[in-house]
């Protein structure tokens, strides 16, 4: 199957600070990836719909401008967090599709926030 | 409307054993699922997907079976294995949404020996 890399895989940053996750379809080119959020024990809740080229798509009740994505060519996606605080910990994934169907995931990355 | 799990159900399967996962989906409009297995601390990994005009689809160890009509999706597992301790989801995506999935609630299966 399609490959994924995301990173970094886990993260640890201070309070006010701001947090950069990638996202790279690495043999194929995805026209769209999606960032998701998962809390422990939960399922995965979608964030965004990032189109290369475009703005993002943002779901009901999540702040834009906390989460600043970043579609710059086919292959990757960046996922800003920015000032971050403790409530933002979180486990965020992205996942990236060529043809609409199939979705593929990155490997996730633990934030953790103190 | 979207199904999302606050807690995840549990499924206990002795090794050896085969496990069946089932997944209530939200919108008749779905014409593609996936089956996802999520590992701790890991994205999760696809397994297995069927189109809505089919009802049963195989692949190694696994089957999947949909039922439009009550709008169902069930994943089995033949001779379950300790790898095979995950949570797994069950996904839905709609053609023109471009690949946007909706998750299911998810089940924590553990195997024993």
């Amino acid at each position: 199957g399609a490959v994924v890399s995301q990173h970094p895989s886990r993260v640890i940053c201070k309070s006010g600070t701001s947090v950069k996750i990638e996202c790279r379809s690495l043999d194929f080119q995805a026209t769209t990836m999606f960032w998701y959020r998962q809390f422990p024990k939960q399922s995965l809740m979608l964030m965004a719909t990032s189109n290369e080229g475009s703005k993002a798509t943002y779901e009901q009740g999540v702040e834009k401008d906390k989460f600043l994505i970043n579609h710059a060519s086919l292959t990757l996606s960046t996922l800003t967090v920015t000032s971050a605080h403790p409530e933002d910990s979180s486990f965020y994934i992205c996942s990236a599709t060529e043809q609409g169907w199939s979705a593929f995931f990155g490997q996730g990355t633990r934030l953790t926030v103190v | 409307g979207e199904s999302v799990g606050l807690h995840l159900p549990t499924l206990s399967v002795q090794e050896g054993d085969n496990s069946i996962i089932n997944c209530a989906y939200s919108n008749s409009a779905s014409d593609y699922f996936i089956w996802y297995k999520q590992e701790s601390g890991k994205g999760p990994q696809f397994i297995i997907d069927i189109r809505s005009n089919m009802d049963k689809r195989q692949g190694q160890r696994v089957t999947v079976l949909l039922n439009k009509t009550v709008k169902h999706l069930s994943l089995q597992i033949a001779a379950t294995q300790p790898g095979d301790s995950a949570v797994y989801f069950c996904a839905e995506i709609k053609t023109d949404s471009w690949g946007k999935l909706q998750f299911g609630a998810g089940t924590q299966v553990v195997v024993t020996p």
